[in-house]
């Protein structure tokens, strides 16, 4: 069946960038999304980006795509203390959203 | 604003009680979903509604059952609640058609003893 896998920590200082990334099994994908969940909260769309297109850029973030690997990234750029929480990515080419198991990013000061 | 609100943040029940978990979304979302959120295993769906009185299983829908007897409510039950149940519950509603975001509620963190 489809799967969506990711690390589950990434640690970084306060400035520099953060890389998370994902990896998906469906081919037939044709939406891809990150979300956000800060702690004792639901989760939030943060960006998405349609199968056809290699780049987004919305700000500090950036979201890369390799439909040939099947891999997605994302990009915060300046990371800061506030940017700490967990990361989904998710994929979606049917009926069901396939959520990635989250990358829980820290934020060292 | 849009908004998803669970009944409950934190709930504590005994092995074999009944669990209801009320979901209420004020958007006129045609779809709603439950989803169980475990460490290291992400987000399971475990039903979804596309409208009203109607359900489709998701991935692990044994021992749980829903219901949606008004568009902006959807409900979760577990018939005799078990230790394996203990969990994060997330509920989520979305506009019909399979791309739109999925809006979360906060979440109900259940124990069950």
């Amino acid at each position: 069946g489809e799967d969506v896998e990711q690390s589950l920590f990434l640690s970084v200082r306060e400035g520099d960038s953060s890389v998370i990334n994902c990896t998906y099994t469906d081919s037939s994908s044709t939406y891809l999304y990150w979300y956000k969940q800060e702690p004792g909260a639901g989760l939030q769309l943060l960006t998405y980006i349609f199968s056809n297109m290699d780049m987004k850029q919305d700000q500090r973030l950036t979201v890369l795509l390799n439909k040939k690997d099947k891999h997605l990234s994302l990009r915060i750029a300046d990371t800061q203390t506030g940017d700490s929480a967990i990361y989904f990515c998710a994929e979606t080419g049917g009926f069901k959203t396939i959520f990635g198991a989250g990358t829980r990013l820290f934020v060292k000061a | 604003d849009v908004k998803v609100t669970q009944s409950s943040r934190y709930l504590v029940k005994r092995t074999g009680e009944k669990v209801f978990l009320e979901c209420v979304q004020d958007m006129d979302h045609e779809n709603m979903f439950w989803y169980r959120q475990d460490p290291g295993l992400g987000l399971r769906l475990i039903y979804f509604s596309y409208d009203v009185k109607m359900k489709e299983k998701g991935d692990i829908p044994e021992g749980y059952s829903v219901s949606r007897e008004k568009k902006e409510r959807f409900s979760l039950i577990l018939e005799s609640a078990s230790t394996n149940q203990t969990s994060m519950y997330l509920c989520a509603s979305s506009l019909r058609g399979v791309a739109y975001e999925q809006y979360f509620g906060p979440g109900t963190r259940l124990t069950v003893t």
